[in-house]
């Protein structure tokens, strides 16, 4: 089945130490997207690629960086984590209008 | 500032009847409405979308509704079945410079009693 991977589905780190998220598709889609999801919050969406170009959201602070080096996979690093990042995120694909979403990464930061 | 809201953090209904999630939006720029299922432990699942040119859609046991004068959205589950409990996001778009980004609501969390 066409799907979106995500790996690991539970990271922990500790305060300050780097950690990379990842994601893959096999739906060939050009656009994927990276959100950020708080308990009981809205899902907030950090960049997106579409292609090779990456966008990123105003307010999405310099310690998240992103990766994409080919169409299938995505990374998401976080330089510097600190207990507020502590969330699940999530990645997604689309082509048109709909989004698909992976299972999530829930990060514990100690 | 929120633009796309959703005041109701849960709703619990009893299976058989019909369940009535709500949504309301803030930025006339929206033109595109979609709803999405959330299991826990999963990652969200589209469910039904409609374009500001209709306003109504309808698939299955799931009608959305939308009233672009009042900026209102509403997702109809008839009849409601246990296995509709779930977290429902409703979230909008505009249109796209190079794609399409979603702006979600905080989900309401739909309990459906057996």
């Amino acid at each position: 089945d066409a799907m979106v991977i995500q790996n690991p589905r539970y990271q922990v780190t500790q305060f300050g130490k780097p950690v990379t998220l990842s994601c893959s598709q096999t739906l060939n889609h050009n656009v994927m997207y990276w959100y950020q999801q708080k308990s009981s919050q809205a899902p907030k969406l950090l960049f997106h690629y579409y292609d090779k170009d990456f966008n990123n959201e105003a307010d999405t602070p310099d310690n998240f960086q992103s990766r994409r080096p080919n169409t299938s996979f995505c990374f998401l690093d976080i330089r510097s984590p600190g207990l507020g990042d502590a969330a699940m995120y999530l990645c997604a694909t689309s082509r048109g209008n709909e989004q698909f979403f992976g299972p999530g990464t829930r990060l514990t930061v100690l | 500032d929120q633009q796309v809201k959703q005041n109701s953090p849960s709703l619990s209904v009893q299976e058989g009847r019909i369940s009535i999630l709500n949504c309301d939006y803030t930025n006339s720029m929206f033109d595109y409405f979609l709803w999405y299922k959330k299991y826990p432990a999963e990652g969200p699942t589209f469910l039904i979308s409609i374009s500001s040119i209709k306003d109504k859609n309808e698939d299955g046991r799931f009608t959305v509704f939308l009233n672009k004068s009042a900026k209102h959205l509403s997702l109809h589950i008839v009849p409601s079945q246990p296995g509709d409990s779930a977290v429902y996001f409703c979230a909008a778009s505009e249109s796209p410079g190079s794609a399409r980004q979603l702006t979600f609501g905080s989900g309401t969390q739909l309990t459906v009693l057996p």
